[in-house]
């Protein structure tokens, strides 16, 4: 069966310091992989995803970058965090193409990661 | 661009009542609808989807939604609500023809139910 990780799930962090959160999916082959940032009132606001080693969409120009090194590998990242950076950060994944988004259509998430920045 | 928008912030009602929680979506072409629910202290998970056909789409625990073209709507309803509906609950979008893979969130509704 397939499953989602994301780490650490808990990081509190001063203002101008670096950010990496990684998210790793087993079970499963060339995923569709997502980050979202979900904020109380906000919803889910989708920051990056990815459709394959390399292939970076960015959704929200902002202090973020998203990296996939590996097939089921998704990192999150920042050079200086800012204070607006707090938030719960989601990864998901999806299957592939037409049994993906347009097939089954069902997102698995991910336990999340809270970043608080001081 | 794609956006979503939910009616109610916060919904609250007692066991046994009816639940519909509208949804809205800015989108004129063709696109797929979802309804996720979160639990409390767990992972986001698919409630049900619309694609194609009968409008009218049954998902988990009795939930259902209506797709009205027409009016850009898919609203969630539940007959009678039980203590365990508590959750937030949220409308989401993908658009196959503009943005294959993106699928975009509502801001969710936050659903208490009182026993």
């Amino acid at each position: 069966s397939q499953t989602i990780h994301q780490w650490p799930a808990t990081l509190v962090q001063p203002v101008g310091s670096p950010l990496s959160l990684e998210c790793t999916v087993e079970g499963t082959s060339n995923p569709n992989l997502y980050w979202y940032r979900q904020a109380a009132g906000r919803g889910l606001q989708l920051l990056f995803y990815s459709v394959g080693i390399g292939q970076i969409s960015s959704e929200v120009p902002q202090n973020l970058s998203a990296s996939r090194p590996q097939d089921r590998q998704f990192i999150l990242s920042s050079k200086k965090l800012l204070l607006s950076d707090s938030g719960f950060y989601l990864c998901a994944w999806c299957h592939p193409g037409l049994a993906g988004v347009m097939g089954t259509g069902e997102l698995f998430f991910g336990e999340g990661s809270r970043l608080t920045v001081l | 661009a794609q956006s979503v928008s939910q009616h109610n912030h916060h919904v609250i009602l007692s066991e046994a009542a009816s639940l519909e929680l509208g949804c809205n979506y800015s989108y004129g072409g063709t696109v797929n609808l979802f309804w996720y629910v979160q639990y409390p202290g767990q992972h986001l998970q698919l409630l049900l989807k619309y694609f194609s056909g009968d409008p009218l789409v049954k998902g988990i625990k009795g939930f259902e939604a209506e797709f009205i073209k027409s009016k850009f709507s898919f609203n969630l309803r539940k007959p009678s609500v039980q203590w365990s509906d508590t959750a937030e609950y949220f409308c989401a979008v993908n658009s196959p023809k503009t943005s294959y893979d993106k699928v975009i969130f509502g801001p969710g509704t936050s659903l208490s139910v009182i026993p």
